[in-house]
C-alpha cells in the first residue's frame, strides 16, 4: 500500500524559512517513473504545483516559486524535504505530498498524502 | 505559460449526466488529467490520460480531449460525487516544464 505523510510546523511567521518533510512507504524513488512532488492548496484557491524530484535527485520547480523553493530527497528514510524561504501570508495554505507518475515524459499524481495545514502570519 | 480554463461551477439533479469543460489551446495535443477534491479530504485522481481510471474509480467516470476541450463526464451523478474538480497537464511549451492546473469546478449536485 502506497501512503505519504506530510510533515511540518503549523505556523510560521513571515520572512521565516518554512520546512516540510514528507515521509512516504510502499514505493521507492529508483528507476522505474515514480517521484514525488509538492503541490499546495490556499484556502478557497486552485491546487498549485510547487516542486517534484526524481530518484537520481534532478529537481523541478514552479516557474513562479522556483527562487523560493529547494526540494531534496534521503532516499534510505524515504524521505522528501521540501523548503520555502521568506514566507509571506499568501503562502498560507494546505500542503499535499504526492507520488508523481512519470510517462512519456508526462506527470500526473496518483496517490496524495493528507496534506499538512500551514498559516503564515505574525 | 499554458492556461486551463474551468467554468466556476456546474450544477446537475442526481442520475443525470455532468460534463466538466476544460479549455486549453489546442488541449487535444497534450494528456489531460482530473483530481476530485473533496471539503476537507485530499484530492483524488479520477481520470489521467485523457480517459484512462484509475483501480478503484467508477466507471461512470469518464473523459475525452478534443480540439480546445477536454471534458470530464460523470454518468449517473449521484450526491456523493458532489466536489471540486480540477483539470492539470505537463506543459514543456516553454523555457521551463511545468505543471498546470485549471482553476477547479465546484460540482454541486441539486
Amino acid at each position: 500500500q502506497v501512503t505519504l505523510k506530510e510533515s511540518g510546523p503549523a505556523l510560521v511567521k513571515p520572512t521565516q524559512t518554512l520546512t516540510l518533510t514528507c515521509s512516504f512507504s510502499g514505493f521507492s524513488l529508483t528507476p522505474g517513473g515514480m517521484d514525488v512532488s509538492w503541490i499546495r492548496q490556499p484556502p478557497g484557491k486552485a491546487l498549485e504545483w510547487l516542486a517534484r524530484i526524481d530518484w537520481r535527485g534532478t529537481e523541478f520547480y514552479s516557474t513562479s516559486l522556483k527562487t523560493r523553493l529547494t526540494i531534496s530527497k534521503d532516499t534510505s528514510k524515504n524521505q522528501v524535504v521540501i523548503t520555502m524561504t521568506n514566507v509571506e501570508p499568501v503562502d498560507t495554505a494546505t500542503y499535499y505530498c504526492t507520488r508523481s507518475i512519470v510517462l512519456a515524459g508526462i506527470v500526473y499524481f496518483d496517490v496524495w498524502g493528507r496534506g499538512t495545514p500551514v498559516i503564515v502570519s505574525s | 505559460s499554458y492556461v486551463l480554463t474551468q467554468p466556476p461551477s456546474v450544477s446537475v439533479a442526481p442520475g443525470t449526466t455532468a460534463r466538466i469543460p476544460c479549455g486549453g489551446s489546442a488541449i487535444a495535443g497534450r494528456s489531460v488529467h482530473w483530481y476530485q477534491k473533496k471539503s476537507g479530504l485530499a484530492p483524488v485522481l479520477v481520470i489521467y490520460f485523457d480517459n484512462d481510471r484509475p483501480s478503484g474509480i467508477a466507471e461512470r467516470f469518464s473523459g475525452s480531449n478534443s480540439g480546445n476541450t477536454a471534458t470530464l463526464t460523470i454518468s449517473r451523478v449521484e450526491a456523493g460525487d458532489e466536489a471540486d474538480y480540477y483539470c492539470q497537464v505537463w506543459d514543456t511549451s516553454g523555457d521551463h516544464p511545468d505543471v498546470v492546473f485549471g482553476e477547479g469546478t465546484k460540482l454541486t449536485v441539486l
